[in-house]
């Protein structure tokens, strides 16, 4: 079964407006982290924002906030005011385990062009 | 700070020869993990170093792959005989052990072709 689901193979949104990228998880761990990451077409894997699982407030990091709902297990990545330069491929992750045996399993990834 | 560090950034090799990568981690961070990347997926995980110990190989890292952080600072990832299933973006990731803070910082990939 897939620990990372996201629906989402690509997205288009408009200029300056906001996006909302899906991802769900599987984890049967009561501590775990949620990851997202952006992949610009240069290839490196760029660190967004993260979301502890015992956090009771979802995660914000200036335009991007991560909508946490524990009980759906799902990690939406909320990007506001849509920049041409948010173009890239996401990536939502999920890092299980304990603290020196952690893994990290990523999703397939969702393209989003950001159109002028 | 430096980040991760990945050479070469593409390689382009004949079926059969073999290859090898470099990883230069962030230089406090004490764990390493090397993941692949094919077209259209997320990376996939290959294996991770603790220090210089490599504590788990995944099934999709075959005899052919070696991979070695002879120091605890640098990692290399060799490939023999490749095969044109090889190609995709080798990508190297490091972090520093420490709770629930813990992340990922990736270098660049290395993108190899295999003709």
């Amino acid at each position: 079964a897939q620990k990372i689901t996201q629906t989402q193979p690509g997205m288009f949104v408009q200029e300056k407006e906001a996006v909302t990228l899906d991802c769900t998880y599987d984890t049967s761990d009561q501590s775990y982290g949620l990851f997202w990451y952006k992949q610009p077409s240069s290839g490196e894997m760029i660190f967004l924002i993260y979301q502890g699982s015992y956090d009771e407030q979802n995660a914000t990091e200036g335009r991007y906030s991560l909508n946490f709902q524990k009980a759906r297990k799902s990690a939406n990545l909320v990007i506001s005011a849509s920049q041409l330069g948010d173009s890239a491929m996401y990536f939502c992750a999920m890092r299980e385990g304990t603290s020196g045996t952690y893994k990290y399993i990523f999703g397939t990834g969702t393209r989003l062009k950001v159109l002028a | 700070d430096t980040g991760v560090s990945q050479n070469p950034r593409h390689k382009i090799t004949k079926r059969g020869q073999n290859v090898t990568f470099r990883c230069d981690p962030i230089s406090e961070h004490n764990r390493l993990y090397w993941y692949r990347q094919t077209l259209g997926q997320g990376p996939e995980f290959l294996t991770y170093f603790q220090n210089e110990a490599q504590l788990e190989k995944s099934r999709l890292l075959s005899d052919r792959f070696s991979a070695e952080r002879p120091k605890g600072s640098f990692s290399t990832l060799e490939i023999q005989r490749t095969e044109q299933g090889d190609s995709a973006m080798y990508l190297c990731a490091s972090s520093l052990v420490g709770g629930i803070n813990e992340k990922l910082f990736f270098g660049s990939g290395t993108q190899l072709s295999v003709l």
